[in-house]
């Protein structure tokens, strides 16, 4: 079955600082693959998705991530981290299902920013 | 409003009491979704609505019981629940269900405290 890790369950990061968060994932075929951060008390929000094409993906708020296949990962990353990054982040796989398609997520990995 | 919203944002209740939780999407969206959120757990997908027809039961307990009268709005209802059920419950929407490039946007979420 398709499944997502995230091995690190905490982060910490001085603001400025680059960002590198991971996410490997198993599935045989080529996967669809999410970003998703959620702030204290809010719910999810889309940072960014891989479908095909490009494996750098850009997405919201100055994220990107590469899909690198060999190494059945797309890691998160960010040049610069702001205090206003600390959060949690979910990666997730599309799971193919004989009922459909739904999302498989990660443990997830929360992000302190230390000013 | 706008995107997806869920009512109430907070929720305590004894086991013996009835309640329901709402979510209503502004997206113009056909599917809809129940997600549990409990701590050092990944998301889990309790329920799937397509055009408002229920596409996916996840072994959700009978205790847990949904209903969705239109595209827009979803309700879960809830009785004689246990204290471990006490999570933020996820809504999420997205243009149908759920195929394999979708995107799927989430409201805040409720959180459920049960005594």
């Amino acid at each position: 079955a398709q499944s997502v890790t995230q091995p690190d369950i905490h982060i910490t990061v001085s603001e400025g600082a680059s960002l590198e968060l991971r996410c490997n994932y198993s599935y045989g075929a080529t996967p669809y693959l999410f970003w998703y951060v959620q702030s204290p008390g809010q719910g999810l929000q889309l940072l960014l998705k891989y479908f095909s094409g490009d494996t750098l993906v850009q997405g919201i708020k100055g994220f990107e991530a590469e899909f690198k296949r060999s190494q059945s990962s797309f890691n998160l990353r960010k040049p610069s981290v702001h205090w206003s990054d600390a959060a949690e982040y979910f990666c997730a796989v599309v799971t193919f299902t004989g009922g459909g398609n739904k999302l498989t997520f990660g443990t997830g990995t929360q992000l302190k920013v230390e000013l | 409003e706008t995107g997806v919203t869920q009512t109430p944002r907070h929720l305590v209740m004894g086991m013996t009491n009835k309640k329901s939780l709402k979510c209503e999407q502004h997206l113009g969206h056909n599917a809809m979704y129940w997600y549990k959120q409990s701590a050092k757990k990944p998301l889990e997908l309790m329920f799937v609505y397509n055009f408002k027809e229920q596409t996916e039961n996840n072994s959700v307990p009978s205790r847990f019981s949904p209903e969705c009268p239109n595209s827009s709005h979803l309700f879960l209802h809830l009785h004689t629940l246990q204290p471990e059920d006490s999570a933020l419950y996820l809504c999420a929407s997205s243009q149908v269900a759920p195929t394999s490039t979708d995107t799927q946007y989430f409201g805040p979420g409720t959180r459920l405290t049960v005594l």
